[in-house]
């Protein structure tokens, strides 16, 4: 099984400020038939499903708003979100998806400070 | 508009059984891998299970293997999870999602496993 490991666990950033979140996947995500990353960031608001914000690794889902943008290829991720905002807040999750079992990270709480 | 509506969850006592359902709209349902994933109280998330677009294919997570069974009815849009033997570690909240990474994620149906 690809396990997945985010850093940190929660992060207090103030409004404005830029956001950084790391995920690592015990092996490849990257598919050396179509050069594809199969890597997915998730926002989960309290009460409520996870949403997906990026596929492919850096590919933002339609009306996500450009602050939050993914970079990363193979075993290192990153979800930076550019400039905080209150609705931001919330706990993050990578998941692969190149190959069953899918496998998320533990997650990353962001709290304004 | 995509929709996902989960239903079937309830309180049950461990061994017991539940079939959870999903109603899906707004998208060619048959076209679609479909997953079930769930949340424990308080974690993270953790896949369940997923069914290729014909239902030719299925795949469960090594803890459930053997007492759930993913199904679905291309006829009727809707997906099925069929819950055997239910452990108090099952507990939690179930959702259905589209596709074979799960784009799209409905509200999801609470499943509790106490005595």
């Amino acid at each position: 099984d690809i396990v997945m490991t985010q850093s940190p666990d929660s992060l207090a950033v103030s409004l404005g400020e830029r956001a950084t979140i790391n995920c690592k996947s015990s092996q490849s995500l990257l598919s050396s038939s179509n050069n594809k990353n199969y890597l997915i960031w998730y926002q989960q608001k309290p009460g409520q499903p996870p949403m997906m914000l990026i596929s492919g690794a850096s590919t933002r889902e339609s009306g996500v708003p450009e602050r939050f943008s993914g970079s990363g290829s193979g075993t290192d991720f990153t979800l930076t979100i550019s400039s905080l905002q209150a609705e931001d807040v919330a706990v993050y999750y990578c998941q692969q998806y190149y190959g069953n079992p899918l496998t998320f990270g533990g997650g990353t709480k962001v709290e304004i400070k | 508009e995509v929709q996902l509506v989960e239903s079937g969850g309830a309180l049950v006592q461990p061994g017991g059984s539940l079939r959870l359902s999903c109603a899906a709209s707004g998208f060619t349902f048959s076209t679609y891998w479909m997953s079930w994933m769930r949340q424990a109280p308080g974690k993270g998330l953790e896949w369940v299970a997923n069914i290729k677009e014909d239902g030719s294919e299925k795949y469960h997570v090594d803890s459930v293997r053997g007492r759930f069974t993913i199904s679905r009815d291309n006829a009727k849009n809707s997906l099925y999870l069929q819950m055997n033997s239910l452990r108090a570690e099952d507990t939690a909240v179930y959702y259905c999602a589209r596709g074979f990474s799960g784009n799209r994620w409905g509200q999801g149906t609470l499943v509790t496993v106490s005595s």
